[in-house]
């Protein structure tokens, strides 16, 4: 398995409370990937990063942020969670860009109370 | 932007029949198709793809088509196993900085 790991892998909260989820990567790949998944919604990009500092919205991007200041580490912030982000969060890795294989984490399960 | 249409969403096939899914997308740049597998509790793992100037290609017991002027792909599975039970994915991507846009998959079940 690529070198991918997420953390926390599982967070309960409350409506209004900041969380953070880390995605770490020992695989130097240039670009990284947040998705989230959801029951009859498949997988849905949230925001994604092609570079140290240049990152991208992607379909579903409202109430999310993120930010990527090493090649290793990219967090998605939600800055006051609401009940409709409860989900499982995948982050994703690739080396060769948007067509190439993508590594997903082991997912993060977050409910918001 | 892209949208891509995955069905059915569930599939039920006894052992050592064969399955297909079918995905359709809307963007005629889209140039790039691959098939992700989860298995339950895991994370999405690729287990083939296709580009656009390949009709089919062929790994073991799976295999892909693309019709790019219905714009439609599929997978096949032959001599399907219990441990082909998991969710397909489809996606598709025009390259360049555009993301892949996953189809909403396909919960596919073999019975022994």
């Amino acid at each position: 398995d690529a070198g991918i790991t997420q953390s926390p892998r599982h967070k309960v909260t409350e409506t209004g409370t900041p969380v953070t989820l880390r995605c770490h990567q020992t695989e130097n790949h240039r670009y990284m990937y947040w998705y989230r998944q959801d029951p009859g919604h498949g997988l849905r990009l949230i925001h994604y990063s092609y570079g140290v500092k240049d990152t991208d919205k992607g379909e579903v991007s409202d109430g999310y942020s993120v930010s990527r200041s090493k090649t290793e580490d990219f967090l998605l912030t939600l800055e006051s969670a609401t009940s409709s982000q409860t989900s499982v969060y995948f982050c994703a890795i690739s080396e060769s860009g948007i067509t190439g294989e993508l590594f997903f984490g082991e997912g993060s399960r977050l409910t918001v109370l | 932007g892209e949208n891509v249409e995955q069905h059915p969403s569930t599939l039920s096939v006894q052992e050592g029949d064969s399955a297909v899914i079918k995905c359709t997308y809307s963007d005629s740049a889209s140039n790039y198709f691959p098939w992700y597998k989860q298995e339950l509790g895991k994370r999405p793992q690729l287990i083939i793809d296709i580009r656009s100037n390949v009709g089919e290609k062929k790994d073991q017991r799976i295999a892909v088509t693309l019709n790019k002027t219905a714009k439609h792909f599929s997978l096949h599975i032959t001599e399907t196993q219990p441990e082909d039970s998991a969710v397909y994915f489809c996606a598709a991507s025009s390259g360049g900085n555009t993301p892949l846009v996953f189809g909403k998959g396909t919960r596919l079940s073999v019975i022994a």
